[in-house]
């Protein structure tokens, strides 16, 4: 069952404290991003990853940091610097270079920072 | 740059009448255009997507889009709403060396 896991579902924390959600593809797709998603906001790019060893910053990159260590694998960690991480993150893969190429989402992960 | 405006961010259908969401995009390139559909607490599922080839795009569940160059725009339809359509629909540009561009999401409620 190919696909992307989003790991938990739910996430509550203390403010101050640093927090990594989790995101595993199985697709063999080269490239991954996160997004944040906000009512009525729409999405916004966080971070995105076109290779292993490789990511940029997205829109609102500020309080955010990445990983790519195995093509399979894209954690997002949420720093004590952000100033308002609660929100609902969105992860997602797709074959890189051809924009024709679809991006294929999580479940998402519902941080609440209280 | 990209840029792309969701004329709606709310419309209201009875079930079994048309819908008609509306998508106007921007790109100084030849874009490739998406519409998403996001049910509550869950992840975005692709509903269809036009890459240059016929500009009349046929998507899953009934929905169809029609991509107008000279009007910039993307309208996603459906002839017929069933209650499980109700959902947050989202229209995305990208060009080649851009990341994805996203709507605002327009919110489709069905009354029954």
């Amino acid at each position: 069952d190919g696909g992307i896991t989003q790991s938990p579902k739910y996430l509550f924390r203390k403010e101050g404290q640093n927090v990594t959600l989790s995101c595993e593809q199985n697709l063999n797709h080269d490239a991954m991003y996160w997004y944040r998603q906000d009512p009525g906001q729409g999405l916004r790019l966080i971070y995105y990853s076109q290779i292993v060893n490789d990511f940029q910053k997205g829109d609102i990159a500020e309080g955010y940091s990445v990983s790519r260590e195995k093509k399979e694998s894209f954690p997002l960690t949420v720093t004590s610097a952000q100033k308002n991480p609660t929100a609902f993150y969105l992860c997602a893969s797709s074959i890189s270079g051809n924009p024709s190429y679809e991006q294929y989402f999580g479940p998402g992960t519902r941080l609440t920072v209280t | 740059a990209q840029s792309v405006t969701q004329l709606d961010s709310h419309v209201s259908v009875s079930e079994g009448t048309p819908v008609l969401l509306r998508c106007n995009y921007s790109s100084s390139y030849s874009p490739s255009l998406f519409w998403y559909v996001q049910h509550p607490n869950k992840g975005l599922q692709l509903l269809l997507k036009y890459t240059s080839a016929a500009t009349l795009v046929k998507g899953i569940n009934g929905f169809e889009a029609e991509f107008k160059k000279s009007e910039t725009s993307f309208h996603l339809t459906k002839p017929s709403a069933h209650m499980s359509d109700a959902a947050e629909y989202f229209c995305v540009v990208k060009a080649v060396g851009t990341p994805l561009v996203f709507g605002k999401g327009t919110r489709l409620s069905v009354i029954a």
